[in-house]
């Protein structure tokens, strides 16, 4: 079985700017959850999105959205990109919905904030 | 004071080395309590997964619950090269909460 995929694994962008990050979870998994990582602040939760609907989400500003599609595939979107956003997302997919199910986490998407 | 506390690093050890991780936590609501390994360039893997308090062993990792003192660890026997790597503890309330990890502790396994 394929694992949790994660496009691009790179990308660099100015302030200012907005991105959309992608994630194809494992075949039959529902459940995508979102997390930033950073040296300082480590792995913080952004939000999860099961069945289309987001379910629980972060303490993370508006600038942070995202949406889950019919196929389980989840897009972030982070608008009006501040420097310190920099950082590794990755995105988690889980069978059922909730903190307590064994999540599997894709390689991450490296973004760098100039 | 942040909710999950992990002991920082990194930490460098020999191998064959015994090594303890350790994370203390204040919210007593927490009732699942996880380790995962991250390799560089890569996503965490779950590696233990434990609910009460107590020990659990699986291989050479042993995890360790102290709901009373509010305290976890993670137990590496023979550490091997292949061990090195983040480790970071992380816990959830219930069902329907969201995961918060401790900030990891990067292990180095001399050979």
């Amino acid at each position: 079985k394929a694992g949790v995929t994660q496009t691009p694994r790179y990308l660099i962008k100015t302030r200012g700017q907005q991105v959309t990050l992608s994630c194809s979870p494992i075949s039959g998994h529902r459940s995508v959850s979102w997390y930033q990582q950073t040296p300082g602040q480590g792995l913080q939760f952004l939000f999860e999105y099961f069945s289309e609907t987001q379910r629980n989400k972060g303490n993370f500003p508006g600038r942070f959205s995202g949406r889950q599609f019919s196929n389980s595939r989840s897009e972030m979107n982070v608008s009006t990109l501040e420097l310190g956003d920099s950082a590794l997302y990755l995105c988690a997919s889980s069978l059922q919905a909730g903190g307590q199910e064994t999540q599997y986490f894709g390689p991450g998407t490296r973004l760098l904030v100039l | 004071q942040k909710e999950v506390e992990q002991d920082p690093g990194p930490l460098s050890v020999p191998e064959g080395a015994i090594v303890s991780l350790n994370c203390t936590y204040s919210n007593s609501a927490f009732q699942y309590f996880m380790w995962y390994r991250q390799y560089s360039r890569k996503g965490p893997e779950l590696l233990m997964y434990t609910y009460s308090s107590g020990n659990k062993e699986d291989g050479r990792f042993t995890a360790q619950v102290d709901k009373s003192s509010k305290y976890i660890s993670l137990f590496i026997r023979d550490s091997q090269p292949s061990d090195s790597a983040t480790y970071l503890c992380a816990m959830i309330t219930g069902a329907n909460s969201k995961l918060t990890f401790g900030k990891g502790i990067t292990l180095s396994v001399r050979p």
